[in-house]
């Protein structure tokens, strides 16, 4: 059974920096076509995809966002954390991690941890 | 970088009745990169369609995927009760990014 769990504080204070894990389990972070990418939601709105790493350890990152995040993996804890800095409140959303397998000739995102409420407020 | 324009922004039609949702993209995409997703209030997105065609697992055959190119398309035959949501599509590959679009809501009519 495939799951992802994050984990991280509620709440963080402007231009302080995020750390947030994503552990996962039912799959390695070293298989072949397998990753974990970080999708946010703010509040009442859509889904925007941050970056994403790979079991070989190709990453890649949002263009409009690409200095503010930090993706990185630990395969034998079976953790991807994600670090954010200068945290500004329209950083407030729900933090998504998301297993993105890619088989042949597709790739998609199959499985969803619950998300995490980050906060941005002084 | 390539943009996924959803529409229409909002579909409000009743139980039973079919629903057709639009994704068009700002340039050529690979269909093997499109996907679809369900996200209902206070809950996790949900993989619907993978490959622009092919549904994930468990999903009923109501739902269905097609296009190719720029233009894509999600249509759920028969609309339950449960299928109310959100609706996003989403492009992996081009950049090398993923994007999203920004969403249908189908609302009971």
């Amino acid at each position: 059974q495939v799951t992802l769990k994050e984990s991280g504080p509620a709440l963080v204070k402007p231009t302080e920096t995020l750390t947030l894990t994503c552990t996962v389990s039912g799959f390695s972070l070293s298989s072949t076509g397998m990753g974990v990418s970080w999708i946010r939601q703010p509040p009442g709105g859509a889904l925007e995809w941050l970056t994403h790493i790979f079991s070989n350890d190709e990453k890649s990152y949002s263009t409009s966002l690409k200095s503010k995040f930090t993706i990185s993996k630990d395969t034998s804890k079976s953790q991807v954390v994600l670090t954010m800095t200068n945290m500004d409140p329209v950083d407030t959303a729900t933090y998504y991690c998301a297993r993105i397998y890619c088989s042949g000739a597709s790739c998609s995102l199959d499985y969803w941890g619950q998300g995490t409420l980050v906060t941005v407020s002084s | 970088e390539i943009v996924l324009t959803q529409s229409p922004g909002t579909l409000s039609l009743s139980p039973g009745e079919r629903a057709t949702l639009s994704c068009r993209a700002s340039q050529s995409i690979s269909s093997s990169y499109l996907a679809w997703y369900q996200q209902k209030p206070g809950q996790t997105p949900r993989l619907l369609i993978y490959g622009a065609s092919s549904r994930a697992t468990g999903i009923p055959d109501r739902f269905s995927g097609s296009g190719s190119g720029t233009d894509f398309t999600l249509t759920i035959s028969r609309l339950e009760p449960e299928d109310f949501a959100v609706y996003y599509c989403q492009q992996y590959g081009i950049s090398p990014e993923l994007t999203f679009g920004g969403g249908t809501k189908v609302e009971i009519k």
